[in-house]
């Protein structure tokens, strides 16, 4: 167990509304990261961070802020979510090793 | 972006049977992990290999890294219901300071009754 929690677990929003979706971590792990999983798609990295107010962007970051004022989170948003924007969305951060990733249990997000 | 080519796709076994699937890349990478996705769930970690040539196990689970570091093989052995779900592959390019993985596409494990 990594000490995830993703916030909320589930949601539904209109397309147009801000959304957004929080990870924290118990482990002061440094680097965190923000996914989405899509049907024939994968895992694809939206976003990054390495630190406080350290981030950078993924392969499919547009669309997406994040922010990171303190180690323990890692804020995700939509700042107005479209409806290519349904997914199912993973934080992961990385572990002592600093090879592995450790995955969150997920946010299932549906923009209707 | 990259994606690591998984194969095969979905895999149709009977409970006890052996169970192989691969990753391959264009590119080189300086590790390789293993994931199992349950359904409503994160992937979770199984196997990660750190060098060229490495075997390493978790159970009955046996992964390998490639000799030319462009793919990654993960065996079951004596497969159970448990067994259930998406294995995923990732690769770490390793550049200093980049943390960041590529990811498969998966492969669907599914045991026949």
């Amino acid at each position: 167990d990594a000490g995830i929690t993703q916030s909320p677990r589930h949601k539904v929003t209109e397309t147009g509304t801000p959304v957004t979706l929080r990870c924290h971590q118990t482990e002061n792990h440094r680097y965190m990261y923000w996914y989405r999983q899509d049907p024939g798609h994968g895992l694809r990295l939206i976003h990054y961070s390495y630190g406080v107010k350290d981030t950078d962007k993924g392969e499919v970051s547009d669309g997406y802020s994040v922010s990171r004022s303190k180690t323990e989170d890692f804020l995700l948003t939509l700042e107005s979510a479209t409806s290519s924007q349904t997914s199912v969305y993973f934080c992961a951060i990385t572990g002592k090793s600093s090879y592995e990733q450790y995955f969150g249990p997920g946010t299932r997000l549906t923009v209707t | 972006g990259q994606q690591l080519n998984q194969s095969p796709q979905s895999m149709f076994i009977q409970e006890g049977e052996d169970v192989s699937m691969n990753c391959t890349s264009s590119s080189i990478f300086n590790t390789w992990l293993w994931y199992k996705q349950d359904p409503g769930e994160g992937p979770v970690l199984l196997i990660a290999l750190y060098k060229a040539g490495e075997l390493t196990s978790n159970g009955r689970l046996t992964a390998q890294f490639g000799i030319t570091r462009k793919d990654s093989f993960l065996n079951i052995s004596a497969s159970i219901p448990s067994d259930v779900g998406i294995y995923f592959c990732a690769g770490r390019l390793g550049i200093f300071g980049n943390e960041k993985l590529t990811f498969g596409t998966g492969t669907r494990l599914t045991i026949i009754p």
